[in-house]
Order: structure tokens, then C-alpha cells, then sequence
């Protein structure tokens, strides 16, 4: 069964860090793309950040480019967000996602069940 | 920045309607336009990619089509299970994504 698990996220101060994984699992990681996905309570999705199958395209959305930084393992089969400098407007649940492709960073197919992010002090 | 724009935000619909569902962008996206499907409290599920290509598993009432700055989703006879958030993404500032602001489909 193809199937991510995050982990990571917790109730952090603002201008603090936090680090997300994201365990795959059921499928050959290192083939595929993969990105990281936020939604606030009761708001729809932004797409964070993506990275291609041997981390040579990376991708962010401008609202957390310079602070979050993407980067996988594919020997431990994981997933990682670094995010730092965390502000209010970061709390979300944040899920992992499978791309469809290997290098072009495009379509997620497959997601994970998510791993929640709260920023207040 | 390329903006998508879904269009309408929410819309009524009652089992067996026809529904269809606008997405636009900014400026000439090609096709790279997928649609996705979120339920109540579930994780999104991707419906179309490529603007018009099912995902495997998906069942066949679901349609995309459009190109260039203008896309529908169709749902040619809406199920119960249908009732859900829709929304769709660009990939073709990739590897820059951006997702639109979703359609909510209620009863």
C-alpha cells in the first residue's frame, strides 16, 4: 500500500523552527517528486514547496521562500521541511504529497494524512 | 505570478444535476491545469491532470477541459459522495505550483 506519514508538528513560538518529515512507504520514492502542502483551519489549499526525484529542481511559493527550506533522504525514504522564522500565518496542517512525474514537479497524486503546525506564543 | 480564479466560490446542486465548474488564469497556462477533489475532513484526491486526463480510478462522470486561461470541470450527474471542495492548480510556472481558492459543492 502506497501510503506517506508526517510527522513533526507541534505548537511553536513565533520566529521559532520546526522541522516536518515525511515517511514513504509502498512505492519507489526515489522516482517521484514529491511536495509539501498547507491548510488552514477552514481554508483551502496552498501549495508550499517541491522537489524533483535527486533534489535538482526545487520549487517554493513566494510566501515561504527564504524561511522554509525542502530536502529528502531517499535511502530513508523521507521527506523534510525546515521551516524557520515562523509567524502566525504559518499554522496550518501541513500534508506531504507524491508527484506523479519523477523530475517535473507538476501533480500529487498521492497524499498523506498531515501533521499539524501552530505558531503562538 | 500567474493568479487562478475558480469560479463560483460555492453553488447549490441536488443529486443527478449537471455541475460544471470555471477555473481562470492570469495568463496563458497551456494545459497545464489539474483539479482536485477535497471531502469534508479527507485529504484532496486528484481528479484530472493535464486538463482533461482522468486520473486512474476516478469515474467517468468527472470531465476537464479548456486551455490557455479558461478551464471546467464537469460532473455530468452529480452522486452523493460528490458533495465536496474543488479546486484547481497550475504547474506551468513549475517548479512553482499555485492552487485557486476552491469551489464548494453543497446540496
Amino acid at each position: 500500500e502506497v501510503q506517506l506519514v508526517e510527522s513533526g508538528g507541534g505548537l511553536v513560538q513565533p520566529g521559532r523552527s520546526l522541522r516536518l518529515s515525511c515517511a514513504a512507504s509502498g512505492f519507489r520514492f526515489e522516482n517521484y517528486a514529491m511536495h509539501w502542502v498547507r491548510q488552514a483551519p477552514g481554508k483551502g489549499l496552498e501549495w508550499v514547496s517541491g522537489i524533483s526525484w535527486n533534489s535538482g529542481r526545487i520549487g517554493y511559493a513566494d510566501s515561504v521562500r527564504g524561511r522554509f527550506i525542502i530536502s529528502r533522504d531517499n535511502a530513508k525514504n523521507s521527506l523534510y521541511l525546515q521551516l524557520n522564522s515562523l509567524r502566525a500565518d504559518d499554522s496550518a496542517l501541513y500534508y506531504c504529497a507524491k508527484d506523479i512525474f519523477s523530475a517535473a514537479i507538476s501533480s500529487m497524486d498521492v497524499w498523506g494524512q498531515g501533521t499539524t503546525v501552530t505558531v503562538s506564543s | 505570478d500567474i493568479q487562478m480564479t475558480q469560479s463560483p466560490s460555492s453553488l447549490s446542486a441536488s443529486i443527478g444535476n449537471r455541475v460544471s465548474i470555471t477555473c481562470r488564469a492570469s495568463q496563458s497556462i497551456g494545459t497545464h491545469l489539474n483539479w482536485y477533489q477535497q471531502r469534508p475532513g479527507k485529504v484532496p484526491k486528484l481528479l484530472i491532470y493535464a486538463a482533461s486526463s482522468l486520473q486512474s480510478g476516478v469515474p467517468s462522470r468527472f470531465s476537464g477541459s479548456g486551455s490557455g486561461t479558461e478551464f471546467t470541470l464537469t460532473i455530468s450527474s452529480l452522486q452523493p459522495e460528490d458533495f465536496a471542495t474543488y479546486y484547481c492548480q497550475q504547474y506551468y510556472t513549475t517548479p512553482a505550483l499555485a492552487f485557486g481558492g476552491g469551489t464548494k459543492v453543497e446540496i
